[in-house]
């Protein structure tokens, strides 16, 4: 079985261009989410997606948006990047339900010079 | 405020010793509680959860985890440590209104000396 997928696995970007970073969730899961994780910061929580619609929402700026398509894959979008934006950015799947764990990616590193 | 506590930030051990790494929590009923390991520039892998039930829980790897309500707390624990385990350890947890989004603690990086 497929574990989650994370494309591309790293990136470099110019501040102030726009990056989207791609997500292919365990077959079966129908629960995306995402989060940031800086050396300063930690693991950061961004969005969640369920059946297409974003069921929560972490505190960032709305430079950071996400959409989930119909069958469960997820993007997150990155508008006007800040070299603070620079991290690894890793994706969860999920079953949803109350006795259920989340799967990580491998992650996509993202350098914004 | 709903929080993870993990207060060791670094911890040394021969290969061979016991481990623990501790980790508390702060929510006003029981978590969902998870060990994640994060080897570098690597994703997160699930080592155990905690959903109810017995409150020892076994893992991958030789791991287990013991829940105590009364210390809101979730400690890690393997009794002999490979090099392989060298890697950030991460205590996370979900509440049941929270949909999937889970609170991670800020980790402790395991170092393991021949």
């Amino acid at each position: 079985k497929a574990g989650v997928t994370q494309t591309p696995r790293y990136l470099i970007k110019t501040r102030g261009q726009q990056v989207t970073l791609s997500c292919s969730p365990i077959s079966g899961h129908r629960s995306v989410s995402w989060y940031q994780q800086t050396p300063g910061q930690g693991l950061q929580f961004l969005f969640e997606y369920f059946s297409e619609t974003q069921r929560n929402k972490g505190n960032f700026p709305g430079r950071f948006s996400g959409r989930q398509f119909s069958n469960s894959r997820s993007e997150m979008n990155v508008s006007t990047l800040e070299l603070g934006d620079s991290a690894l950015y890793l994706c969860a799947s999920s079953f949803m339900g109350r006795n259920t764990e989340a799967f990580f990616g491998q992650g996509t590193r993202l350098t914004v010079v | 405020a709903q929080s993870v506590t993990q207060p060791d930030i670094h911890i040394t051990v021969s290969e061979g010793a016991s481990l623990e790494l501790r980790c508390n929590y702060s929510y006003g009923a029981t978590p969902y509680l998870f060990w994640y390991v994060q080897s570098p520039g690597q994703g997160l892998q699930l080592l155990l959860k905690y959903f109810s039930g017995d409150t020892l829980v076994q893992g991958i790897k030789g791991f287990e985890a013991e829940f105590k309500r009364s210390q809101s707390s979730f400690n890690l624990r393997k009794p002999s440590v490979h090099w392989s385990d060298a890697a950030e350890y991460f205590c996370a947890f979900r509440t049941e209104g929270g949909y999937q989004k889970v609170t991670f603690g800020t980790g402790t990086k395991l170092q393991v000396i021949p």
